[in-house]
């Protein structure tokens, strides 16, 4: 089946450096892939998604390419801020979507000022 | 943007006893999801709901859980009889396709 695996957390950073959470995936079909943050006391958040292999997607300064090639979507940022402090989910999910998101474990990421 | 509400928040239930677990979606989705998530694990696929049916379901689905959404009210996930092992917590999610929206989760503890 689908499995996701991300770089195991915690993660404590100083604001201004910079955030790399790494993730791999493995499934026979071509997934979308996704990474999502999650606050406490919510639920998870999408941060973005990208449909098609060798292109990037990002948001709020976050960025990641889908790198089919190495079955990876690496999550970066170049300067994090303490209001990055968050669980961030790497996820997949394949063209039947009824079948849901596959998700990596999770990484908490900590920025302190 | 749009949310997804779960309701309660809590709860905590006897052992062997029902509870179902609430959601209502965002109104114009018409896949509904529930996911389980159990302290420091990641979080599962449980089921997906569509046109009033069970499209597909997780072994962990087990036969004590079922789903419904009668006349589009909540969208409800009951186990019927609790077990421990079902202290978690539910993560219920629609979308109109491949975009997902997450409630904040109900926080199940059995005893």
């Amino acid at each position: 089946g689908d499995s996701v695996t991300q770089t195991e957390g915690p993660v404590t950073l100083s604001e201004g450096t910079s955030l790399t959470v790494n993730c791999s995936y493995e499934t026979k079909q071509y997934p979308t892939l996704f990474w999502y943050v999650q606050y406490p006391g919510e639920g998870p958040q999408l941060l973005f998604k990208v449909p098609k292999a060798n292109e990037k997607g990002s948001s709020r300064g976050f960025e990641a390419t889908y790198n089919k090639e190495a079955t990876s979507f690496h999550l970066q940022k170049a300067s994090v801020q303490e209001s990055d402090s968050a669980v961030y989910y790497c996820a997949l999910s394949d063209l039947n979507y009824a079948q849901g998101l596959t998700f990596g474990l999770g990484t908490r990421v900590s920025v302190f000022p | 943007g749009p949310k997804v509400l779960q309701i309660p928040s809590h709860q905590i239930i006897d052992m062997g006893q029902m509870v179902t677990l609430n959601c209502d979606p965002v109104s114009n989705h018409l896949y509904f999801y529930w996911y389980k998530q159990i302290l420091g694990q990641q979080m599962e696929f449980l089921v997906n709901f569509y046109n009033g049916k069970v499209m597909e379901k997780s072994k962990l689905f087990k036969d004590q859980f079922s789903v419904e959404r009668p006349d589009g009210s909540y969208f409800t996930l009951k186990i019927q009889p609790t077990a421990l092992e079902d202290s978690a917590v539910y993560f219920c999610a629609s979308s109109p396709g491949p975009d997902y929206t997450f409630g904040s989760g109900t926080r199940l503890l059995v005893i």
